[in-house]
């Protein structure tokens, strides 16, 4: 059974660096094709992509938030870890990792963690 | 690179079919056949009703079924019932080889 928690500070001041884990279970990030990626979505708001690392330690960003986003995955560890520098307000969402696999559910999402409530504010 | 474009709401009365338009551009939706669909209930994590256009993860109702057109896909409810009340994202793999999602629609169950 494949789960995924999020896990980071619930409040974060502006200007600072947001750093979350992704602990996951139930599959290895050193399997070829199986990949973990990062969704957020603010209050009332829709869902909207951030990042994406695959076993072959391949990463993707969203063009608008690149600059700003750092995903790493530790295997051993079974953790995927997102940075985000520079944070502000409209950075306040819940954040998501969820688990993809090419070849099976290509690019698709098909197993995600609860979520955690992020807000920025001094 | 922008976000897809659903329609803001759309309602049907239960035993209805309804359909939800996801609209991009030859960049992503109509590029690749890499199109997903998600459901979600208020409060809770996004899941994972349709890939790959058309095809429904195990344990999905077939009830619900993906198609796509040029730059629109679409997700079609067949017999509608109370428990699909929610709101539903598309998402697409983009020629940036990184990914998008729609805006989102809210289904009412009438």
């Amino acid at each position: 059974q494949i789960t995924l928690k999020e896990s980071g500070p619930t409040l974060v001041k502006p200007t600072q660096t947001l750093t979350l884990t992704c602990t996951f279970s139930g599959f290895s990030l050193s399997t070829a094709g199986v990949g973990v990626g990062w969704i957020r979505q603010p209050p009332g708001k829709a869902l909207e992509w951030l990042a994406l690392i695959y076993w072959s330690d391949d990463k993707r960003y969203s063009p608008s938030l690149k600059s700003r986003l750092t995903i790493t995955k530790d295997t051993s560890e079974n953790q995927v870890v997102l940075t985000m520098t520079s944070v502000d307000p409209v950075d306040t969402a819940t954040y998501y990792c969820a688990h993809t696999r090419l070849f099976t559910t290509s690019y698709a999402f098909d197993i995600w963690g609860q979520g955690t409530m992020v807000t920025v504010s001094s | 690179q922008s976000a897809l474009t659903q329609p803001a709401s759309v309602s049907g009365s239960p035993g209805q079919s309804i359909t939800i338009s996801c609209t991009g551009t030859s960049s992503d939706v109509g590029g690749y056949n890499y199109v997903s669909w998600y459901q979600q209930h208020p409060g809770k994590a996004p899941k994972l009703m349709i890939y790959e256009v058309s095809n429904r993860p195990s344990g999905v109702s077939n009830r619900f079924s993906g198609s796509k057109s040029g730059n629109t896909a679409s997700l079609t409810i067949s017999g509608l019932q109370a428990e699909d009340e929610a709101d539903y994202y598309c998402s697409s793999y983009t020629s940036n080889s990184t990914l998008v999602f729609g805006t989102g629609t809210n289904v009412t169950v009438l």
